[in-house]
């Protein structure tokens, strides 16, 4: 497609279930990062991928949060045991490389998760 | 204190006047900036980027730099109703936007 790509665009799910939340990041960008943004906050980065790797894990919250990235394209992100504070907007976003210079980070439209 | 300060509004102004949105931080390694727009249950768009200090035009907008006093600004000519949006600035030490450290964002109403 000609942008990225979210699904499910929103999710409500029960307290202590596991959600999966998908990204299709723009055809040929090596570069891909989820954030989270809680209302009222700013952008909160959780991780990034260059190709299927992840040299930056760091903005993961807890041990029930993970991402995988296959084929340098798809990647998922798993939450285990939800937690009403985990309710948010999962913004996934892609670049052609890592580096802010002279390249664009392109958003997709998120994934808003509601924990009830 | 946190990193990146920013104004939530909302900051509301009739067509055509000139707004300015700004963000204050305390990171003086900061050298990439950049203003985001995003519209309601939208992601973020790249408005602005900016290295360093100085001004840099893109039509209707003008991003600031004041690196002495840790200060940014956008400022929009001629605001439009579809100018109504969330504003978030963001910047970062080095070149990675894995190091981006963003705003809480202004909201923005323009009327017609």
């Amino acid at each position: 497609g000609a942008g990225v790509s979210q699904s499910p665009s929103n999710k409500v799910t029960e307290k202590g279930k596991d959600v999966e939340l998908r990204c299709d990041p723009i055809s040929g960008h090596t570069a891909l990062y989820w954030y989270r943004q809680s209302l009222g906050q700013g952008l909160e980065f959780l991780i990034y991928f260059q190709g299927n790797s992840a040299p930056d894990k760091s903005g993961l919250p807890s041990d029930r949060f993970s991402a995988e990235r296959t084929g340098g394209s798809v990647s998922t992100l798993t939450i285990q045991r939800t937690q009403q504070e985990d309710s948010a907007v999962y913004l996934c976003a892609s670049s052609l490389s890592g580096d802010i210079s002279g390249n664009t980070i392109y958003f997709g439209e998120g994934s808003w998760l509601t924990v009830v | 204190q946190k990193e990146v300060e920013q104004d939530p509004g909302p900051l509301s102004v009739p067509e055509g006047a000139i707004v300015s949105l700004n963000c204050t931080y305390s990171n003086s390694a900061f050298q990439y900036f950049m203003w985001y727009r995003q519209y309601s249950r939208k992601g973020p768009e790249l408005l602005m980027y900016t290295y360093s200090s100085g001004n840099k035009e893109d039509g209707r907008f003008t991003a600031q730099v004041d690196k002495s006093s840790k200060y940014i600004s956008l400022f929009i000519r001629d605001s439009q109703p579809s100018d109504s949006a969330t504003y978030l600035c963001a910047m970062s030490a080095n070149s990675g936007y894995s190091t981006l450290t963003f705003g809480k964002g202004t909201m923005l109403l323009v009327s017609p």
